[in-house]
């Protein structure tokens, strides 16, 4: 099946810094990515959606400033997360759609990228 | 918007006895459902989802799950259960015409020897 990598899958920073995570769709052509935020033992909560090519389209508060979205190609978007602060710490985890499938169960998810700041 | 409610934190069951897991959802139009599995620190798997057709949809691991339009349910059923089977589960919805899915709040399932 379609695979969805993450780079990196831990990261732990001070605080202050700015810290960038890739998501790959490895063997097809994702148009639209999602990022998404995971506290500990709660849902999913979706951040942002890019498409590629396009600006991203940011959920009710988050902030689009301290979180950067890059969709440069169909295979890879990054999350910048800028002058990270502990209140950063979390779980994100990167989904992609494949634009050469129309089945509509077809948004992939990445391993998930566990950020610490300290 | 769409939303979807787990009304459990955590489920229990023993190992071969059967098991749900609750979902109801809320959408405008009709709805796409989806069920997903987590891991410890993994990513989220897919496991079964409802578009359309029959209301009761098998999916992988043996779990299948019950579309309800007059309930707006979309609970998660497994015959036997498995120690295997613990994890994190999700439910997720999407409406027809729009991009994002949003998932519900997760149901810990544990099963016990």
């Amino acid at each position: 099946g379609a695979v969805v990598s993450q780079h990196p899958s831990w990261v732990i920073c001070k605080s202050g810094t700015s810290v960038k995570i890739e998501c790959r769709s490895l063997d097809f052509q994702a148009t639209t990515m999602f990022w998404y935020r995971q506290f500990p033992k709660q849902s999913l909560m979706l951040m942002a959606t890019s498409n590629e090519g396009s600006k991203a389209t940011y959920e009710q508060g988050v902030e689009k400033d301290k979180f950067l979205i890059n969709h440069a190609s169909l295979t890879l978007s990054t999350l910048t997360v800028t002058s990270a602060h502990p209140e950063d710490s979390s779980f994100y985890i990167c989904s992609a759609r494949d634009r050469g499938n129309r089945r509509v169960e077809t948004q992939y998810f990445g391993p998930g990228t566990r950020l610490l700041v300290l | 918007a769409q939303s979807v409610a787990q009304p459990e934190d955590q489920v229990n069951v023993a190992e071969g006895n059967p098991l749900t897991v609750k979902c109801t959802y809320s959408v405008s139009g009709n709805p796409y459902l989806f069920w997903y599995v987590q891991y410890p620190n993994r990513g989220l798997q897919f496991l079964l989802k409802y578009i359309t057709g029959d209301n009761l949809v098998k999916g992988s691991y043996g779990f299948e799950a019950e579309f309800n339009k007059s309930q707006t349910s979309f609970h998660l059923k497994k015959p036997s259960a498995l120690v295997s089977d613990s994890a994190l589960y999700f439910c997720a919805v999407r409406a027809i015409n729009n991009n994002d899915m949003r998932f519900g709040a997760g149901t810990r399932l544990t099963v016990k020897p």
